[in-house]
Parts: C-alpha cells; structure tokens; sequence
C-alpha cells in the first residue's frame, strides 16, 4: 500500500491525558498537511510541513498542539492536556512540488475525549 | 485568506440523471485553484477534479465537470449519470500559497 496512512485510527481517551498521532504520507511526496474535522463540517487547516521544515500552523493551533517532521517523511501531531472539544477526526494529507494541487488523503485518525 | 461557500446541505438525485453542487469562493490572490473531493461514510477523502484560475477551458474527469466561472467566482461540480455509489460528502476546495481551505459540505444522496 502506498497510499497515506495513520495510526492509531480511534483513540479513545480521558480528559487530561495526551495523546499521539502518526502519519505516514506517500514516499515521494514532501508537503504534508495536518487538518481537523469535526461532524458535519468540512476539515479545518492545522499546519502543513515543507520537508522537515514547519511552514505555517493555524491559529486554531492552541499551545497544547505541537507537530513535529523530523526527517521530512512521517509525522506526529500530539495534544496534550486533551479537552473534550478535542474530539474530532485529524486527518492528514500529503502533496508533491510538481503536482502541488493534488492532495491525498489518508483514512483520519479519530480521537474522542471522555 | 480564502473562503469556500457551500450553501447545499443535502441533495437527492435519481439514479443516471446529472446533479450540480454548488460551490463559491472568495480570494483577493490572482493565481489559487479549485478542487472537489468525495468522503464517503468510510470516511476517506478522495480528490475528484482540479480547475486552476488560469484554466481556459472547464476541467473535466470521466462523469465529473468543474463549471467554472471566474466572474461569478463559482465552481460547481457536474456529476453525470448518478451511480449509487455516488452517495457521499462532497466537498469544494480552494488553496492560496499551499494552504486548502474546505467548504462545509453537500450530502449527496442518489435514488435507485
């Protein structure tokens, strides 16, 4: 498979703890996008990397999120201290320089805070 | 900053006739493009079709159009002949400077 994959795909957590994301975009590809989506609407912008290089995170980006491409292939998005408002269904994407319009999407990592 | 509207909630189609989802944008930038993806119930985004703003002629891609009007800043998407499976969430794009702003959705639901 080498489509865009995260893990874990639920997580299930209590109000408080922190939580993990990982995304694993397509080998070739060096933008990678983080976005949120709650029900019904459609995703929010989170942050998006160039390579290892963090080019613009969104103010819906609380000091409680950090993101991180360490080697500008897979990347973690942590939450810590998660609220309840939280919950949602974080989804990554990931783009090449010479298709910069196509993004592909993994499956969503869905995060529900009790 | 770019801004996608999508003022369908739902619509209903019947099967193998064509259906128009709305979508307008705002933008101040000259040069952005124009995408629509489908999220079935599986939950998946799946890109469709791309229009650039530079784009001459309407983006097409097997039963998709793009009905792209500049003036009216509109890019409505043409599904011809339904299918079932076209059942899904679908959502208008706009991205300025590798950032993709997402309208709120139209839940299409196609009737045997």
């Amino acid at each position: 498979d080498t489509g865009v994959s995260q893990d874990p795909r639920h997580k299930i957590t209590k109000r408080g703890q922190n939580v993990t994301f990982r995304c694993d975009p397509i080998s070739e590809h060096n933008r990678l996008y983080w976005y949120r989506q709650t029900l019904g609407q459609g995703p929010e912008f989170l942050t998006y990397f160039q390579n290892e290089a963090q080019l613009e995170k969104s103010r819906l980006l609380s000091d409680r999120f950090s993101a991180e491409r360490p080697k500008g292939s897979f990347s973690t998005l942590e939450i810590q201290r998660t609220e309840q408002g939280d919950s949602a269904m974080y989804l990554c994407a990931s783009s090449s320089t010479t298709s910069p319009g196509e993004l592909f999407f993994g499956e969503g990592s869905r995060l529900t805070v009790l | 900053a770019q801004k996608i509207t999508q003022t369908q909630p739902g619509m209903f189609v019947q099967e193998k006739e064509a259906v128009t989802l709305d979508c307008t944008y705002d933008t101040s930038d000259p040069s952005y493009g124009l995408f629509w993806y489908k999220q079935p119930s599986s939950g998946e985004m799946i890109f469709l079709i791309y229009q650039g703003s530079y784009d001459q002629q309407n983006a097409t891609e097997g039963r998709y159009s793009l009905n792209f009007q500049k003036a009216r800043k509109s890019a409505n998407l043409v599904i011809s002949a339904s299918q079932l499976g076209d059942s899904a969430m679908y959502f208008c794009a706009g991205n300025n400077f590798n950032k993709f702003y997402f309208g709120s959705g139209t839940k299409l639901n196609v009737k045997p």
